[in-house]
């Protein structure tokens, strides 16, 4: 079975710095990645998702994720971050064919927090 | 555009109690999802439906029984509430059908639900 491990349960970053959020995978083959975002009180919005060919992805709000097989990785970036960014990050994986239910398996998420 | 609606927000039971949990979505997809999110544990599947009249079990199913009313609506009920279950439930749904779908998910809101 698959499973995401987000090794950082919570990162600071100062408004304006860079921001790396870790992801890795475990898979037979090469799954379909995701990452996600969840403001407190709402739901789940989908930042970007990674099926095949360019292995760097753009999503939305100016994020950024790379795939790298070799590191079985999956890890999400953003030159430069904003106060409104401060939210959980989800990533998450869905079987590339077959096998075990369907449905996305997701880390335990890490919960971004900006200072000033 | 209102996407995927879930009802009600907030919910306090009790032991033993049983509660339908609604899911509606306007997009004219094919699967739907629901998924419990606990402190630390991210989310976890537990129950999907593929198409109408379909569903199969997730991650962590029991406790609990769904109904794929019709295309828009499926719902999730609690037959008989245990503490255990008190958590945040998400109601998803993605044009894919079956498994190995690279559909993103839709999430709800989330419905918060206590068990006493």
């Amino acid at each position: 079975a698959q499973s995401v491990t987000q090794p950082d349960i919570h990162i600071t970053v100062s408004e304006g710095a860079s921001l790396e959020l870790r992801c890795n995978y475990s898979y037979g083959a090469t799954p379909y990645l995701f990452w996600y975002v969840q403001s407190p009180g709402q739901g789940l919005q989908l930042l970007l998702k990674y099926f095949s060919g360019d292995t760097l992805v753009q999503g939305i709000k100016g994020f950024e994720a790379e795939f790298k097989r070799s590191q079985s990785s999956f890890n999400l970036r953003k030159p430069s971050v904003h106060w409104s960014d401060a939210a959980e990050y989800f990533c998450a994986v869905a079987p590339y064919s077959g096998g075990g239910a369907d449905g996305l398996t997701f880390g335990k998420g890490t919960h971004l927090i900006i200072q000033p | 555009n209102a996407g995927v609606t879930q009802t009600p927000k907030f919910q306090v039971l009790k032991t033993g109690q049983s509660m339908t949990l609604q899911c509606a979505q306007d997009m004219n997809h094919n699967s739907m999802y629901w998924y419990r999110q606990d402190p630390g544990m991210g989310l976890r599947l537990i129950y999907y439906s593929a198409s109408e009249g379909t569903t199969d079990k997730g991650e962590v199913p029991n406790g609990y029984n769904v109904s794929r009313l019709n295309k828009r609506e499926f719902s999730l009920r609690l037959e008989s509430a245990a503490p255990s279950q008190t958590s945040v439930y998400f109601c998803a749904s993605s044009e894919g059908r079956g498994r190995g779908s690279n559909q993103p998910q839709h999430f709800g809101d989330g419905t918060r639900l206590s068990i006493l």
